[in-house]
């Protein structure tokens, strides 16, 4: 079975400043990886995912994250952050087989300091 | 293509009711999923399907109940709402799992259901 946490529930930065957004995930195989992003009020959207190439992945809006195994880390970072990100990231994990769940995490809210 | 299609948006409904909502998706999608959405808890998993015919629990299944009779469609149905499924319903659609560009394909969401259980 598979599982991810969010180690923090809210995150404060200034704008301008980097973005760290933690995730942490258990699977027996290996996992697909995904960050979606949701703005208030609005429905998800993908902003990258990890499915076993390039450790490292570049997503939309300038936001990358990079696999590791051995920390069983899937971490979200953003060089400088804009007032647009301010929203909730969800990471997700899905399992090796075709009957896989999908499961989320708790989520984490991004706030942006002026 | 429509993607995946979602309804209603809104609903209100009295202790009790039972009620449907529907989803549907024009992908020939494989995998189909229902999630609900409670603030700080992110989007847990109520059951999902990998094909017609084919179901399975997520995380929080009781009080619900799903069918998928074809691959287009996979409504959730509520047989006797409570207070506690007060929540915004997703529906979700994806390709199965399988070996190459399959690999861990994205997940395509509806608009979302919110539900008011009075």
């Amino acid at each position: 079975a598979q599982s991810v946490t969010q180690l923090d529930s809210h995150v404060s930065v200034s704008e301008g400043t980097p973005v760290l957004l933690r995730c942490n995930y258990s699977s027996s195989y290996s996992p697909s990886l995904f960050w979606y992003v949701q703005h208030p009020n609005k429905g998800l959207q993908l902003l990258l995912k990890y499915t076993s190439a390039a450790t490292l992945v570049k997503g939309i809006n300038g936001f990358e994250a990079e696999f590791k195994k051995s920390e069983t880390s899937f971490h979200l970072t953003k060089p400088s952050a804009h007032m647009s990100d301010a929203a909730e990231y969800f990471c997700v994990v899905r399992g090796y087989s075709s009957a896989s769940k999908i499961i989320f995490g708790s989520g984490t809210r991004l706030s942006i300091r002026p | 293509n429509a993607g995946v299609t979602q309804t209603p948006k809104f609903q209100v409904l009295k202790t009790g009711q039972s009620m449907t909502l529907q989803c549907a998706q024009d992908m020939n999608h494989e995998y189909m999923s229902w999630y609900r959405q409670d603030p700080g808890m992110g989007l847990r998993l109520i059951h999902y399907s990998v094909g017609a015919g084919i179901t399975d629990q997520g995380e929080v299944p009781n009080g619900y109940n799903v069918s998928r009779s074809t691959t287009e469609d996979f409504p959730l149905r509520l047989l006797s709402a409570a207070p506690s499924q007060t929540s915004v319903y997703f529906c979700a659609s994806s390709h199965k799992l399988g070996q190459g560009l399959m690999k861990g394909d994205t997940q395509y969401f509806g608009p979302g259901t919110r539900l008011t259980v009075l």
